[in-house]
């Protein structure tokens, strides 16, 4: 089955500057890579998302790339603010369905004022 | 209401205890899913339902019951459980099939479970 791999569990920057969280999976058949946001005390929600059929994907200040090949995938969040402090979750799956993806092991990023 | 909505939001309950957890999605949706998040876990697939058939039980114990009257509420029947099943535990829907983007899933706040 799929395995996701996150990393860094943790993150800080300084306000202004820009986080970058990465993620390796591991099923090749995987077709659809989604990034939730879990704010304190809420479910995650959907922030952005990308299909294999595409490298790269941009919203305003969000953007993800992915990289088939290699079987990674990042998000990118320049000029960071304070409500982007949460805890970030990637995913992935093949699309089929009902979804059935599995989470990578999430990083608490904190951006410092 | 909007969204999706989980009932209790915090939930106490003995290793002998039967206690249920309630969800219900206002979006319209044909598919629900039970997810487990533990502390410093990824988020664990507990199971699926797609119009109202379970298509995924995810190795989850039988101590833990789910049950999909119809597709707008899911129910997780908990029966002799352990201190190590406390989590949170999230409730989501989505709209697959041709009107739905396919993968993305709404979620409730979650119910808070604390195991004795």
């Amino acid at each position: 089955g799929e395995n996701v791999e996150q990393h860094p569990s943790t993150l800080s920057v300084q306000e202004g500057d820009s986080a970058v969280i990465k993620c390796t999976y591991s099923d090749s058949a995987s077709n659809y890579f989604p990034w939730y946001k879990q704010e304190l005390g809420k479910g995650p929600q959907l922030i952005i998302d990308i299909r294999s059929n595409v490298g790269e994907k941009k919203d305003q200040r969000i953007a993800v790339t992915l990289n088939k090949t290699a079987k990674h995938f990042s998000l990118h969040i320049t000029e960071t603010q304070p409500e982007d402090s949460a805890v970030y979750f990637c995913a992935a799956t093949r699309i089929q369905g009902a979804q059935k993806l599995v989470f990578g092991q999430g990083t608490r990023l904190t951006i410092n004022p | 209401e909007t969204g999706v909505t989980q009932t209790p939001r915090h939930l106490v309950m003995g290793m002998t205890n039967k206690k249920s957890l309630k969800c219900e999605q206002h979006l319209g949706h044909n598919a629900m899913y039970w997810y487990k998040q533990s502390a410093k876990k990824p988020l664990e697939l507990m199971f699926v339902y797609s119009l109202e058939e379970r298509v995924e039980n995810n190795s989850v114990p039988s101590r833990f019951s789910p049950e999909c009257p119809n597709s707008s509420h899911l129910f997780l029947h908990l029966h002799t459980l352990q201190p190590e099943d406390s989590a949170l535990y999230l409730c989501a829907s989505s709209q697959e099939g041709p009107r739905g983007r396919g993968g993305e899933l709404f979620f409730g706040e979650g119910s808070r479970l604390t195991v004795l």
